[in-house]
């Protein structure tokens, strides 16, 4: 057990949609990552959080955004959803912006019908 | 562009027998991971490689790092079907944001009798 918590595990919904995922990171971790794993694209950096803040921005698409909140918890919202959102959404953590190893949850599937 | 690029993608191989996983990146890095995915689950770190020459073991699994060469390893001794998943390597380039994660499109490993 990471000490990452996800939630839902698998969602199912239809294009067009929108949907949030959360994500509780380890207690004391202050950093925050959101990543898309899918068969083509393999695992793809979305967007980083510290502390509240946002730290980077990778291949996140305008219709996805996040946030974190003062309780260090993050959420992931996809809006507009098409069929080519269907992925496994991880998020990950880490204490700081060091070198420690990210710590990752264990994902939440979205599949889009 | 940056890139990390690993070899082989596939990997079958029988109990008892060695082999190495090779991760190359192509621009100077300060940071490298090893990870390891087994179906359907997350990404449970395996080694953190932070200085040229450096080499870390557990078990029948050895990384090691060469940042000359842009090329880091993964040693696979007597492997046994335990060892069977998908092990990703992941780069931190240094001068993109901190914490940031470059991941390579992963070796899925199967280990047979």
């Amino acid at each position: 057990d990471s000490g990452v918590t996800q939630t839902p595990k698998h969602l199912i919904t239809a294009t067009g949609q929108r949907v949030t995922l959360r994500c509780s990171p380890r207690s004391g971790d202050l950093s925050v990552y959101w990543y898309q794993q899918s068969l083509d694209q393999g695992l793809q950096f979305l967007i980083q959080y510290y502390n509240g803040e946002e730290r980077a921005k990778g291949n996140i698409l305008e219709r996805f955004s996040a946030q974190q909140f003062p309780d260090l918890h993050s959420e992931l919202n996809l809006s507009s959803l098409e069929l080519g959102d269907s992925a496994l959404y991880f998020c990950a953590s880490t204490p700081g912006v060091g070198n420690q190893p990210q710590h990752f949850g264990d994902g939440t599937r979205l599949s889009i019908l | 562009e940056l890139k990390v690029e690993q070899n082989p993608l596939f990997l079958s191989m029988q109990e008892g027998k060695n082999y190495t996983i090779y991760c190359n990146y192509s621009t100077t890095s300060d940071r490298l991971y090893w990870y390891r995915q087994d179906p359907g689950k997350s990404l449970e770190s395996l080694f953190v490689l932070l200085s040229n020459g450096a080499v870390k073991q557990e078990g029948r699994l050895m990384a090691s790092l060469d940042t000359k060469a842009r090329l880091s390893t993964l040693h696979i001794t007597a492997a046994v079907h335990d060892l069977s998943a998908t092990y990703f390597c992941a780069v931190g380039f240094r001068g993109s944001t901190l914490g940031r994660l470059y991941f390579g499109r992963g070796t899925q490993l199967t280990v047979w009798p």
